[in-house]
């Protein structure tokens, strides 16, 4: 079975920062791009990020471009998300997902998310 | 607020069928054939249902339909059952620049 878990999310002041974690199980995870998604509270989805298989490519929104960083570890089957001056509105649930990097297909399956909330 | 625009409730009865849209412009939605839904119950993960805009991921239900016109996207869910009642949303690829862009959801009651 596919799992994915994330941690590392928390209340943090703005201008901080905090590193995100997925750990992934039950696939290859070399062979496939990862992503992260967030849903502030209430509110829709919003991608946030996406790295390819071998990690040689990322892809940010426009939101994230410029604070946060996405890398992997394959070797550790691990996603992370750094995210820096962090902001009252990256308030949200952070959910890695699997794929994201090609245009056909979708997010599948996602993490049950890590949240970050970001108040002083 | 979304990049693309799902009205914010709908509902309907048992057995009865009904629309969900997903509307953006050019391109996003209508420029691409990579529409993709998702169902999420409160509190839960969202889970994958269709994508490129009309094909089903396995194990979901045929009630459960997608189709495009446009600028806008549909999810059709006909035989309404109780167990239906979650948020959905929409997804799209917008290009090498943008990438991905979501709908606000839609709320689903089944009455």
């Amino acid at each position: 079975e596919v799992q994915l878990l994330e941690s590392g999310g928390g209340l943090i002041q703005p201008g901080g920062s905090l590193r995100l974690s997925c750990a992934a199980s039950g696939f290859t995870f070399s062979s496939y791009a990862m992503s992260w998604v967030r849903q502030a509270p209430g509110k829709g989805l919003e991608w946030v990020s996406t790295i390819t298989a071998g990690g040689g490519s990322t892809f940010y929104a426009d939101s994230a471009k410029g604070r946060f960083s996405i890398s992997r570890d394959n070797s550790k089957s691990a996603l992370f998300l750094e995210v820096d001056s962090l902001r009252a509105e990256d308030t949200a649930l952070y959910y890695c997902a699997k794929g994201g990097w090609r245009p056909a297909g979708g997010f599948d399956p996602w993490g049950q998310g890590t949240l970050v909330t970001v108040s002083s | 607020q979304s990049a693309l625009t799902q009205p914010r409730s709908v509902s309907g009865s048992p057995g009865q069928s009904v629309t969900i849209s997903c509307t953006g412009t050019s391109n996003d939605v209508g420029g691409y054939n990579y529409v993709s839904w998702y169902q999420q119950y409160p509190g839960k993960a969202p889970k994958f249902m269709i994508y490129d805009v009309t094909k089903r991921v396995s194990g979901v239900p045929d009630r459960f339909s997608g189709s495009k016109s446009g600028n806008t996207a549909s999810l059709t869910i006909s035989g309404l059952q109780a167990d239906d009642e979650a948020d959905y949303f929409c997804c799209s690829y917008a290009g090498s620049d943008t990438f991905w862009v979501f709908g606000g959801g839609t709320r689903l009651t089944v009455l």
